[in-house]
C-alpha cells in the first residue's frame, strides 16, 4: 500500500461544475497537507496549504482535511477551462522536509 | 519578481554519463529542495539544503548528491547515468521559517539513452 493514494482519473466534467478530488494517507504522523496545480510542462504551484483538520477556503477552492478518516479533499465551485491541469496532494508531518506527493489527478473541465 | 529558476530546461544523456542541473531560487527564499517526477508520478523528494549543508535526504543512491552556494542557488549532480533516471527533476524553494509553502520551479526535463 502506497503511503498516500490519490486516484488519477482522468476527471472530466463540464464548466461551472463543482469538482471534488481526494487523497487518503497511511501515515498518522502527516500534519501538514497541501493541494498543488500542475500544468502541462510546468512545476508544481502550491494552492492550498492546512495543518489542523477542518476546511480551509480561498476563493473558489476549498481544503477539508479529516485527520482521524486520515482523508483529504480538495473542491473547486464554478470550474473554469483553466483549472484544466493535474491537481497533486501532498503531506508531511512535523519538522520533516520530505514532502509525500500522490500520483497526481488529471482533471479536465470542458468548456 | 522571478520564481524559482531551472537550467537547462532539457536534456538527453547517455548511461554512465555524468550531469548537473541548476537552480535559482526566488528571491528571498534561502532552502533548496529538488524532487524527481517520474512520467504519470506524484514529485520524490531527493534532498534539501539549508545554509549550504545537506540538511535532509531522500531514499536516493549516493549517485545523486547536491550542493548550495553562499546566494542560495544550488546544483543537482547525478553520476552513473541509468535510464531509469530519466523524470522531470523539480527545484523547490522555501523560507526556512516559512512552512511548507514550497515555491516550484519549471523542471529540467532529463532522458537517459
Amino acid at each position: 500500500q502506497k503511503e498516500v493514494e490519490q486516484d488519477p482519473g482522468p476527471l472530466s466534467v463540464p464548466e461551472g461544475a463543482i469538482v471534488s478530488l481526494n487523497c487518503t494517507y497511511s501515515n498518522s504522523a502527516f500534519q501538514y497537507f497541501m493541494w498543488y496545480r500542475q500544468y502541462s510542462r510546468k512545476g508544481p504551484e502550491l494552492l492550498m496549504y492546512t495543518y489542523s483538520s477542518g476546511n480551509k477556503e480561498d476563493g473558489r477552492f476549498t481544503a477539508q482535511v479529516d485527520k482521524s478518516s486520515k482523508y483529504i479533499s480538495l473542491f473547486i465551485r464554478d470550474s473554469q477551462p483553466s483549472d484544466s491541469a493535474t491537481y497533486l496532494c501532498a503531506m508531511t508531518s512535523y519538522n520533516n522536509n520530505d514532502m509525500r506527493f500522490g500520483a497526481g489527478t488529471r482533471l479536465t473541465v470542458k468548456p | 519578481d522571478a520564481g524559482v529558476t531551472q537550467s537547462p530546461t532539457h536534456l538527453i544523456k547517455t548511461r554512465g554519463q555524468q550531469v548537473t542541473l541548476r537552480c535559482s531560487p526566488k528571491s528571498g527564499h534561502d532552502t533548496v529542495s529538488w524532487y524527481q517526477q517520474a512520467l504519470g508520478q506524484g514529485p520524490q523528494f531527493i534532498f534539501q539544503y539549508y545554509e549550504e549543508e545537506e540538511r535532509q535526504r531522500g531514499n536516493f543512491p549516493d549517485r545523486f548528491s547536491g550542493h548550495q552556494f553562499p546566494n542560495y542557488s544550488s546544483e543537482l549532480n547525478v553520476n552513473a547515468l541509468l535510464l531509469g533516471d530519466s523524470a522531470l527533476y523539480l527545484c523547490a524553494s522555501s523560507l526556512d521559517i516559512g512552512g511548507y509553502g514550497y515555491t516550484f520551479g519549471s523542471g529540467t526535463r532529463l532522458t537517459v539513452v
